[in-house]
């Protein structure tokens, strides 16, 4: 069946490391999307990509970094500059056709500062 | 700048009921979607509905529908029928009207069903 996947579902940082959370898709769509979700609050956008080897910073940028070396696949690395990196991560992906387009959710990374 | 705002933080409802969650926007570009998304407790976002600006009708999926009032800019969704499964909860969304598809969220309601 096409959709996202979104791997590890769970997963622990040290201080000071970079850690990278993986999506992949398989629904050929062009547009990939990463967000943050804390406890009680919506969905914040942090990066997102409309074509291979092009991405757009998004509201929280800022402590992440994204590569789209291929159309499936769009990795977040949560660098040691995120300070506060606890949260819920989603990936997303939509077609891109004049926007509008509703964007589908992979089941989500939850990260954790040990 | 997109907003969403949703004023409901949690919401009862019995079962079989029907029942409506708020949503108010404010965009200053004229062609724009609105979203809503169902979040269960395991954390996927499953996509419920879409209304467009220029849609006539509102928008409507099996139980689901779409309350969209252009000139107040609220788009509420109303569930009929309600059942334990709806637990959750539902985020409203708006695109950002160009051609990037990004979407800002608003900050939720949950909603609980009871038997």
């Amino acid at each position: 069946d096409g959709g996202i996947t979104q791997s590890p579902k769970y997963l622990f940082r040290k201080e000071g490391q970079n850690v990278t959370l993986s999506c992949e898709q398989n629904l050929n769509h062009d547009a990939m999307y990463w967000y943050r979700q804390d406890p009680g609050q919506g969905l914040r956008l942090i990066y997102y990509s409309q074509i291979v080897n092009d991405f757009q910073k998004g509201d929280i940028a800022e402590g992440y970094s994204v590569s789209r070396e291929k159309k499936e696949s769009f990795p977040l690395t949560v660098t040691s500059a995120q300070k506060n990196p606890t949260a819920f991560y989603l990936c997303a992906s939509s077609i891109m056709v004049m926007g509008n387009q509703p964007q589908h959710f992979g089941d989500g990374t939850r990260l954790s500062i040990l | 700048a997109q907003k969403i705002t949703q004023t409901q933080p949690g919401m009862f409802v019995q079962e079989k009921e029907a029942v409506t969650l708020d949503c108010t926007y404010d965009t200053s570009d004229p062609s724009y979607g609105l979203f809503w998304y169902k979040q269960p407790s395991s954390g996927e976002m499953i996509f419920l509905i879409y209304q467009g600006s220029y849609d006539q009708q509102n928008a409507t999926e099996g139980r689901y529908s779409l309350n969209f009032q252009k000139a107040r800019k609220s788009a509420n969704l109303v569930i009929s029928a309600s059942q334990l499964g709806d637990s959750a909860m539902y985020f409203c969304a708006i695109d950002d009207g160009g051609a990037t598809n990004k979407l800002i969220f608003g900050t939720g309601t949950l909603l609980a069903v009871q038997p």
